[in-house]
């Protein structure tokens, strides 16, 4: 089983669309969760932690179930400039990061 | 703000030669990373440096890598004997801390060919 995994897609939405990514990881003591955005060929740049309360910034939304090792981003009233690969991220008790593959969200005028 | 910078932004290199990658973490942070990510692949740890030693390695970071913070403010990675597989972007990053929801902050990445 993949320490992190992410529904590849992609994702093609109109503008002002909502759309949500799911994520599942394996190791049950995993210490922190990030959605990190990635556009092409750049670094990847932190969208938001996500805490087991949930937590939302303007028009993202993002939700971690422990007990079922998932994690959710929630982008409501999508736009051109949201198009880009969302990872999905977790640390191990040392801090490093993994990542899942991303999933590719294209947002259609 | 600060940002963590590294270089160059591409290099290409023959098979078989060594080359070093440069990275300037952020000032007052205290733990250092290198992650690669093949074109196409998801980003993958390589190895953590804290207090002037590796911390953490992965089964990709072997005998033909090392790290080095010489100076205090760079942080390099050596890669000796290139292979075409080695081709990637490797990415830089540094943390204030470690511990729940600290965030890494990433290079904008080195480019490495391999030919």
């Amino acid at each position: 089983r993949k320490e992190v995994e992410q529904d590849p897609g992609p994702f093609n939405v109109p503008e002002g669309a909502t759309v949500a990514f799911n994520c599942t990881y394996s190791n049950s003591a995993s210490q922190s969760f990030f959605w990190y955005r990635q556009d092409c060929r750049k670094e990847p740049k932190l969208l938001m932690s996500v805490y087991s309360s949930g937590n939302e910034d303007g028009r993202f939304t993002a939700q971690l179930n422990r007990a079922s090792q998932y994690i959710s981003l929630l982008i409501r009233d999508s736009k051109l400039s949201d198009s880009a690969t969302y990872l999905c991220v977790v640390t191990s008790n040392t801090g490093k990061l993994i990542f899942g593959q991303g999933t590719t969200l294209q947002v259609k005028p | 703000e600060p940002e963590v910078t590294q270089t160059p932004s591409h290099q290409v290199t023959q098979m078989g030669q060594e080359v070093i990658l440069r990275c300037v973490p952020i000032s007052n942070h205290l733990y250092f990373y290198w992650y690669r990510q093949i074109l196409g692949q998801k980003v993958e740890f390589l190895v953590s440096f804290y207090n002037n030693e590796i911390s953490e390695k992965s089964e990709i970071f072997d005998d033909q890598f090392s790290v080095e913070r010489p100076d205090g403010s760079n942080f390099t990675l050596k890669i000796r004997s290139t292979k075409l597989e080695d081709s990637a972007m490797y990415f830089c990053a540094s943390s204030p801390r470690q511990g729940q929801n600290t965030e890494a902050f990433f290079g904008q990445g080195t480019r490495l060919t391999v030919v």
